[in-house]
C-alpha cells in the first residue's frame, strides 16, 4: 500500500538555526498534509498542499510540494524554543477517507 | 466550538481487564478515526467510520480489539481482555466529508497502561 517516508527521524539544532523535515512517496500524492504534535499533545493541523509545486509559507514556516507531487518539505526558518515537537506529514491512500502519516521528525531546540 | 472529546484522558488497569474508550467527535464531521501511538510504531490507524458505518478496520491489532459508532455523535474502542502491549496513546479524530481534501482534528487522547 502507499507510504510516505520522512525523514530524519530526529533533529536537534540549536536555537536560531534553520530546520528542514522531508517527506517522500514512490507513488503519486493526491496532496500532502502537515501536522504538528507537541511533547504529551496531540497532532495539530498545520496545512495542506494540492499543487504540483506549491510553496505555502506560514510566518517563519515554508511548505513545499514537489513538482512531481511524490514529495513535500517543511522548512523553519531561524527555529525557536516554541517549535518543538514531532511534525508529520501525511495523505491521503487509495480509500476516500484513510489518512496515511508518515512517522515524524521529532525537532528539539537548544535554547 | 467544541474539538474532539475523548476519556478517559488516563487509564490504569491489570491485564486481563476490559477498557472501553470513548469518542465524540466534531458536530457535523461525517468520519471517525481511531488511531494507537506507540514510540515504536508511530501512529497507527486503526479503523475508520464514515457516517457511522466502519469503512476499513484492517489495521485493527486482533480480535481482542473492536469499535463501534452507534450514532453520529459517539465511538467507543474496546479491548477485552487487555494486555501489556496494548499500552499507548490512543487518539480519535474526525473530519468533515468529503475525506481527501479534509484535515482531521485530533482529541486530547486516552493514555492507557496495562500492567
Amino acid at each position: 500500500g502507499q507510504q510516505v517516508m520522512q525523514i530524519p527521524q530526529y533533529q536537534h539544532v540549536q536555537e536560531g538555526e534553520d530546520f528542514t523535515t522531508y517527506c517522500n512517496s514512490s507513488t503519486t500524492l493526491s496532496n500532502i498534509q502537515w501536522y504538528k504534535q507537541r511533547p504529551g499533545g496531540h497532532p495539530v493541523f498545520l496545512i495542506q498542499l494540492v499543487k504540483s509545486g506549491e510553496v505555502k509559507k506560514q510566518k517563519r514556516l515554508t511548505f513545499q510540494f514537489g513538482e512531481a507531487k511524490k514529495n513535500s518539505s517543511l522548512h523553519i526558518t531561524a527555529t525557536q524554543t516554541t517549535d518543538v515537537g514531532t511534525y508529520f506529514c501525511a495523505s491521503y491512500g487509495g480509500s476516500q477517507g484513510n489518512l496515511i502519516f508518515g512517522k515524524g521528525t521529532k525537532l528539539s531546540v537548544k535554547p | 466550538d467544541a474539538g474532539v472529546i475523548q476519556s478517559p484522558r488516563h487509564e490504569v488497569t491489570e491485564m486481563g481487564q476490559e477498557v472501553t474508550l470513548r469518542c465524540k467527535p466534531i458536530s457535523g464531521h461525517d468520519y471517525l478515526f481511531w488511531y494507537r501511538q506507540t514510540m515504536m510504531r508511530g501512529l497507527e490507524l486503526l479503523i475508520y467510520f464514515n457516517n457511522n458505518v466502519p469503512i476499513d478496520d484492517s489495521g485493527m491489532p486482533e480480535d481482542r480489539f473492536s469499535a463501534k459508532m452507534p450514532n453520529a455523535s459517539f465511538s467507543t474502542l474496546k479491548i477485552q481482555p487487555s494486555e501489556p502491549r496494548d499500552s499507548a496513546v490512543y487518539f480519535c479524530a474526525s473530519s468533515l466529508g468529503p475525506g481527501r481534501s479534509q484535515p482531521q482534528h485530533f482529541g486530547d487522547g486516552t493514555r492507557l497502561s496495562i500492567l
